[in-house]
C-alpha cells in the first residue's frame, strides 16, 4: 500500500519557467511533508518541508503547497534553472519521537536551456 | 556541518558473500535509517533504529539485518548476498527531540552482486 504518491515519473520544462511537482498521500497521521533532491550518484538532499499547521512554505525560488483536505501537496520552482534538473522525492512523517519517513516514487524533472 | 558518512561509494560482491555496509553519522541523532533506491521504485526503507541496540523492521527487511552497538554507527548486513540486492543503499539519520526536522543523507553504496 503506498501511502505516498508521485503519478507523474516525469516533467520537463524551459528554463525560466515553472516546475510544479505533485504528491498525493493516503495517511491522515501524516502531518510533517517533505521534499529533497536527488542527482544521480550522490545522497539525496533536503529542500524544503512543511508542518500541517501550514499551507504554504516558501524558500528562496522553492514553495510547497500543502492541502490537508486533499491530501495533496506540490512543490513550485520559479524559475526554474538547468541545475534544477534532477529527481525530486517527497516525503511525509508524524509526529512523534521515532517516526520514520515515507517516500513517493521521485519524479524526474528536466529544465531545458 | 552535518555528516552522515557511507563505508564505501562502489562494492562488487560475489552471490552468497556476506555484504557490511557501515555507516556513520557526527551530529549525536537517534533514529538512523536504511533505504535502497531502485529505478521507479523510489526510496523503500529496509530498517530503522531509534537508539543503540533498538532497531525495528521497515518495508522490506527480508534479507538484511543490522546492527546498531554505538549511537553514532549503524550497520546493514546482507546476510547471503544475492543478484535482486543490487541497488543504491542510502542510510539516514534524524534528529527527534525536536517535532519537526528532516533527516540526512549519506552519499549512497552503489552495490552489485555478481
Amino acid at each position: 500500500d503506498q501511502q505516498v504518491k508521485q503519478n507523474s515519473p516525469s516533467l520537463s520544462v524551459q528554463e525560466g519557467r515553472i516546475s510544479i511537482l505533485n504528491c498525493d498521500y493516503t495517511n491522515s497521521m501524516f502531518d510533517y511533508f517533505l521534499w529533497y533532491k536527488k542527482y544521480p550518484a550522490e545522497g539525496p538532499t533536503f529542500l524544503i518541508s512543511i508542518s500541517s499547521i501550514k499551507d504554504k512554505n516558501e524558500d528562496g525560488r522553492f514553495t510547497v503547497f500543502l492541502n490537508k483536505s486533499a491530501k495533496h501537496l506540490s512543490l513550485h520552482i520559479v524559475p526554474s534553472q538547468p541545475g534544477d534538473s534532477a529527481v525530486y522525492f517527497c516525503a511525509a512523517s508524524r509526529t512523534g519521537a521515532n517516526s520514520k519517513l515515507t517516500f513517493g516514487k521521485g519524479i524526474t524533472l528536466s529544465v531545458r536551456p | 556541518d552535518v555528516k552522515v558518512t557511507q563505508s564505501s561509494r562502489y562494492l562488487v560482491k560475489r552471490t552468497g558473500e556476506k555484504v557490511f555496509l557501515e555507516c556513520v553519522q557526527d551530529m549525536d541523532h537517534e533514529n538512523m535509517f536504511w533505504y535502497r533506491q531502485d529505478p521507479g521504485l523510489g526510496l523503500r526503507l529496509i530498517y530503522f533504529s531509534y537508539d543503540v541496540k533498538m532497531k525495528e523492521k521497515g518495508d522490506i527487511p527480508e534479507g538484511y539485518s543490522v546492527s546498531r552497538e554505538k549511537k553514532e554507527r549503524f550497520s546493514l548486513i546482507l546476510e547471503s548476498a544475492s543478484t535482486n540486492q543490487t541497488s543504491m543503499y542510502l542510510c539516514a539519520s534524524r534528529q527527534t527531540d525536536t517535532t519537526y526536522t528532516e533527516a540526512f543523507f549519506g552519499q549512497g553504496t552503489r552495490l552489485t552482486v555478481v
